[in-house]
């Protein structure tokens, strides 16, 4: 089982619309929780953190934690074209050192249809 | 406010080959370093982080290694490299807490 799951996609929504990214994830003790979006060819940037149950919004970017579910997605209100891109999912885990680390997805890419 | 760099941006090297990539964050004091690898189709994977300067732990056994000569400078090495270290290279930075990392422009690599 992979420890961090993503739909790969591609998820296809209409502009203006909410799309919406989901992630679940195998660790039960994980407790920080990120989402990246990267365009192609370019690197990832970090758009939401989250650390606690519960609903957390940010401009049109609303990230949703459910640790019982080991679910966490991240919703985007009234989609554009320019938010077409690949998310990444991101769970705090540990190194072989016991130092903190993250454990990412492989990613949804996301199409906005104009 | 911090920003990060790596170069090159592009790199076409020979199998067999060295390798040094470097990345450099400005704006903070003590960063946790990291270098990751993205193939084609798959996640990124964890090479390298670094807590201090000549403190490096290794998540993945390979022909990389990384150093950290300064504080805010990181620099991933190979003395010989394979096809399947073709990629793209990503260097990221979070502070002590190591929280939330942030990817500087990253460098794309194709071994030929």
């Amino acid at each position: 089982q992979k420890e961090v799951e993503q739909n790969s996609g591609p998820l296809s929504v209409p502009e203006g619309a909410i799309a919406s990214l989901n992630c679940t994830y195998s660790d039960r003790v994980s407790q920080s929780f990120f989402w990246y979006r990267q365009y192609s060819g370019k690197s990832p940037e970090l758009i939401m953190s989250i650390y606690s149950n519960g609903d957390k919004e940010d401009g049109r970017f609303t990230a949703q934690l459910n640790k019982a579910s080991q679910y966490v997605s991240l919703l985007i209100r009234d989609s554009q074209p320019s938010d077409s891109a690949t998310y990444l999912c991101a769970v705090n885990g540990v190194t072989t050192s016991g130092t903190y680390k993250y454990i990412f997805g492989t990613g949804t890419r996301l199409k906005v249809l104009a | 406010s911090q920003t990060i760099h790596q170069w090159p941006a592009t790199l076409v090297q020979p199998v067999g080959s060295p390798l040094s990539l470097e990345c450099t964050v400005e704006g903070t004091s003590n960063p946790n370093l990291y270098w990751y690898r993205q193939a084609a189709g798959r996640g990124l994977q964890l090479l390298f982080y670094s807590v201090g300067i000549g403190q490096i732990s290794s998540e993945v056994p390979q022909n990389l290694s990384a150093s950290r000569p300064q504080d805010r400078q990181f620099i991933l090495s190979s003395k010989k490299l394979l096809l399947s270290d073709s990629g793209f290279y990503l260097c990221a930075w979070s502070d002590l807490a190591g929280y939330e990392q942030y990817f500087g422009p990253g460098t794309r690599l194709t071994v030929t």
